[in-house]
């Protein structure tokens, strides 16, 4: 059963440019999160999607960040116009829906999409 | 959603029990104990999470006192691969946010 899928594990962008960052939940799992870890920071949260519908996007920047998880396909977490300040490290995390997993079940995560800004 | 609070860093001797505290002292009555931890450069694994009794697996034991204001984490036998930051978080059984919150966690250490 593989863990939660995230690509590419290394990304280099230039200032201005776009970077997609992909997520393929755990097979099974419905519900996908996202979190962004700055250097020598911790994680926090940026986004909670079900499939089609954003749930929470209280930790999403206003401007230049958006994020989708369609009906068929990985999640993508989307970043117009990079600047230096997004270099960090991307998790993206995901779990089944709540009721359908025992007690309260937990969320895994990949190891990442680090994202560098030149 | 209930906050929670852990020493910065704690240090474990190879071979021996690491016992990692966490105090949740509002947690409400809906709320799980969940303990991950993050090696350097990895995502965050789960560990372990429970709500009212103690909990065991392959990986660590989770003591929640009677209170539920306070539980502790226990590495049975600490390795050097046991390195990381080790975080508690509470998290609603259902209703409200079903995100997970990370704080700063724990630095654990385990010296050879």
């Amino acid at each position: 059963n593989a863990g939660v899928m995230q690509n590419p594990r290394h990304l280099v962008r230039r200032r201005g440019q776009e970077a997609r960052l992909r997520c393929s939940p755990m097979k099974g799992h419905s519900h996908v999160y996202w979190y962004r870890q700055l250097p020598e920071e911790g994680l926090k949260f940026m986004v909670y999607l079900q499939k089609e519908n954003i749930i929470d996007e209280s930790g999403m920047p206003k401007e230049r960040f958006s994020a989708e998880f369609p009906k068929e396909g990985p999640s993508i977490l989307r970043i117009q116009q990079v600047v230096r300040g997004d270099s960090a490290a991307y998790f993206c995390a995901s779990s089944p829906p709540r009721g359908q997993g025992a007690n309260n079940s937990p969320l895994h995560f990949g190891n990442g999409t680090r994202l560098t800004v030149t | 959603d209930a906050k929670t609070t852990q020493p910065p860093s704690m240090d474990c001797a190879e071979g021996r029990a690491a016992n990692l505290p966490c105090n949740h002292s509002t947690i409400s009555g809906n709320e799980y104990v969940y303990w991950y931890r993050q090696i350097h450069s990895q995502g965050p694994q789960y560990i372990i999470h429970g709500l009212k009794n103690n909990e065991t697996n392959e990986m660590a034991s989770l003591i929640i006192t009677e209170d539920r204001k306070s539980s502790t984490l226990i590495l049975p036998h600490a390795t050097l691969r046991d390195t990381a930051v080790y975080y508690c978080i509470v998290r609603p059984t259902q209703g409200g946010s079903e995100k997970l919150v990370f704080g700063k966690g724990t630095k654990l250490t385990v010296n050879p």
